[in-house]
């Protein structure tokens, strides 16, 4: 079974634009969740959708937003983008009934 | 606010010894703790998990171990290699769809 998928693996924007990055979960996993990963905070919850729902969201500003598709893959978005964004950004997938994640290798992101 | 943390922010041990990464929680409704390993350029691996109602867990060559009168989670990695080489997370999901990771330690083996 494929493991979870991320594009782009990297990214450069500037200051003030707009990323999406993308996530294909693990066939059959309906929830997918998103992370932000720097070295000074560690691994940050952004938001979980489950059947295109977003079910919890983590203290993000409005600039972060999310979406899952009727085929559980996900996109994150960031507008107006800022240096502090720049980060690694992680997707999981979860099984029903399931805890544990599985993540992919990541989107790292540099904002310049 | 919600958190949980870890004792040793790095640890280095002998290749073929024990080690013990710890980690300890605050929000003691939590059911279910997770350890995860991240190696570099990677994305963080299930490594083992514990429900609240349990005290231990064993896994291949790996144990994990749950405190809640004092809200302590322990890993233990038995005769650690070289590939062990990486960051440890602990994990607790708080049942509303939403996991706090730890802020993570790197544990280096010397060969």
């Amino acid at each position: 079974k494929a493991g979870v998928t991320q594009t782009p693996r990297y990214l450069i924007k500037t200051r003030g634009q707009q990323v999406t990055l993308s996530c294909s979960p693990i066939s059959g996993h309906r929830s997918v969740s998103w992370y932000q990963q720097t070295p000074g905070q560690g691994l940050q919850f952004l938001f979980e959708y489950f059947s295109e729902t977003q079910r919890n969201k983590g203290n993000f500003p409005g600039r972060f937003s999310g979406r899952q598709f009727s085929n559980s893959r996900s996109e994150m978005n960031v507008s107006t983008l800022e240096l502090g964004d720049s980060a690694l950004y992680l997707c999981a997938s979860t099984g029903e009934g399931r805890y544990e994640q599985y993540f992919g290798p990541g989107t790292r992101l540099t904002v310049t | 606010g919600e958190s949980v943390g870890l004792h040793l922010p790095t640890l280095s041990v002998q290749e073929g010894d024990n080690s013990i990464i710890n980690c300890a929680y605050s929000n003691s409704a939590s059911d279910y703790f997770i350890w995860y390993k991240q190696e570099s350029g990677k994305g963080p691996q299930f490594i083992i998990d514990i429900r609240s109602n349990m005290d231990k867990r064993q896994g291949q060559r790996v144990t994990v171990l749950l405190n809640k009168t004092v809200k302590h989670l322990s890993l233990q990695i038995a005769a650690t290699q070289p590939g062990d080489s990486a960051v440890y997370f602990c994990a607790e999901n708080t049942g509303g769809f939403k996991t706090i990771f730890g802020a993570g330690t790197r544990l280096f083996v010397k060969a």
